[in-house]
């Protein structure tokens, strides 16, 4: 089955550096990729996802990014501030037509302020 | 704007009791999810149900079971809970769409139920 690899486990910038975090993916046949934000005690959130016919999807300071022939794919948040503090999962859908999502083990970033 | 609940944010039963966890979704959605979150694993999938009735396993189902009777509620049984069942249960929905290779979207996600098995 699908397999989603993420890193780093935990990440630490200050106010108004860039954050990257990264994945990668095991089946080819994959074809949509979400990110989701978990803040603490609350539920995880979209904040953004790509589609295998695109390389790149920017939303005001969040971008992915999909490398397609090496499996995988990237959130960089800029201009980081406090409450991008949160703990962040990729996910990648199991096969292409698949409803069902095989998600990373997250990433946890803190912007110190 | 999506809503869905989850019957309780906090639930402690006994080693070997029966467990019910309730999830209503009020957007009409077809797709629903049972997730386990356990610290530094992620978002393990239990049960995945696409329609009234049915239902496909997911990564983790043993001791587990789910029902979906109407279309907005989906239930997931512990069947005898085990104090390895400690975790925090989220349920989420999702659009069927017109399905094809495009088929996924957006999963919206309940508040969760953290369960402690004693």
């Amino acid at each position: 089955g699908e397999n989603v690899e993420q890193h780093p486990s935990t990440l630490s910038v200050q106010e108004g550096d860039s954050a990257v975090i990264k994945c990668t993916y095991s089946d080819s046949a994959s074809n949509y990729f979400p990110w989701y934000k978990q803040e603490l005690g609350k539920r995880p959130q979209l904040i953004i996802d790509i589609r295998s016919n695109v390389g790149e999807k920017k939303d005001q300071r969040i971008a992915v990014t999909l490398n397609k022939t090496a499996k995988h794919f990237s959130l960089h948040i800029t201009e980081t501030q406090p409450e991008d503090s949160a703990v962040y999962f990729c996910a990648a859908s199991r096969g292409a037509g698949s409803y069902q999502l095989t998600f990373g083990k997250g990433t946890k970033l803190s912007v110190i302020p | 704007d999506v809503k869905v609940t989850q019957s309780s944010r906090y639930l402690v039963k006994r080693t070997g009791e029966k467990v019910f966890l309730e999830c209503v979704q009020d957007m009409d959605h077809e797709n629903m999810f049972w997730y386990r979150q356990d610290p530094g694993l992620g978002l393990r999938l239990i049960y995945f149900s696409y329609d009234v009735k049915m239902k496909e396993k997911g990564d983790i189902p043993e001791g587990y079971s789910v029902s979906r009777e109407k279309k907005e509620r989906f239930s997931l049984i512990l069947e005898s809970a085990s104090t390895n069942q400690t975790s925090m249960y989220l349920c989420a929905s999702s659009l069927r769409g017109r399905g094809g290779v495009w088929a996924s979207y957006e999963q919206y996600f309940g508040p969760g139920t953290r369960l402690t098995v004693t």
